[in-house]
């Protein structure tokens, strides 16, 4: 059974870091892409970043560009999203996902629970 | 980036009732659209991909069709547990944009 874990989320000063993690088991996780997808309280599904599953080509949205960085361990099978000069707008929880295939071109089919973030002062 | 629309924005409907739910993109994804289900504090579910292809463990009354810039989830048979929120996305390119999403409720 597919499972993704993750973890680090908390209350964070505007301007500060946070690193979320994905922890995965379940399948190969070297085969897979993964992104990160985010939920604002009472709002909409905003994708965030995604990473091949060499790990040799990223992706982000234009709004945390530059501020967030994805990267994968796949000796510990585990997904992370390094988070600075966090801002209100960043306030939400963020979901792990695991793609059908090695790209980020293809639908997500399992989704961890969640880690909420909130950046406030 | 790519643009969604979803419409309605919601609806309400009886179990036993078939629902439509349109998804319009910005641009022609060709068949790069899937459908997720949403409940209230859970994460989102995979029901369609490729525009067409069921997920593995969805319901057969769930179909999507479309490609282009125009796409359709179809529910035939309103079921108890269908009511929820659901979101288009399109992975024809990043950043891989969501439709703003569909509350189906209990009439």
């Amino acid at each position: 059974e597919v499972q993704l874990l993750e973890s680090g989320g908390g209350l964070v000063q505007p301007g500060g870091s946070l690193r979320l993690s994905c922890a995965a088991s379940g399948f190969s996780f070297g085969t897979y892409a993964l992104s990160w997808v985010r939920q604002a309280p009472g709002k909409g599904l905003e994708w965030v970043s995604g990473i091949t599953a060499s790990g040799g080509t990223t992706y982000y949205a234009d709004s945390v560009k530059g501020r967030f960085t994805i990267s994968r361990d796949d000796s510990k099978n585990t997904l992370f999203l390094q988070m600075s000069s966090l801002r209100g707008g960043d306030s939400a929880v963020y979901y792990c996902a695991k793609a059908k295939g090695g790209n980020v071109f293809l639908a997500a089919d399992n989704w961890g629970l969640g880690t909420l973030v909130t950046v406030s002062s | 980036d790519i643009q969604m629309t979803q419409s309605p924005s919601s609806l309400s409907a009886f179990v036993g009732d078939r629902v439509t739910i349109t998804c319009r993109t910005s641009e022609s994804i060709r068949d790069y659209l899937n459908w997720y289900q949403q409940k209230p504090g859970k994460a989102p579910r995979l029901l369609i991909y490729g525009a067409s292809s069921l997920q593995r463990g969805v319901p057969s009354r769930f179909s999507g069709s479309g490609s282009g810039t125009d796409f359709t989830l179809t529910i035939s048979t309103l079921q108890p547990e269908d009511f929820a929120t659901y979101y288009c996305q399109q992975s024809y390119r990043t950043p891989l944009t969501f439709g703003p999403g569909t509350k189906v409720d209990v009439k």
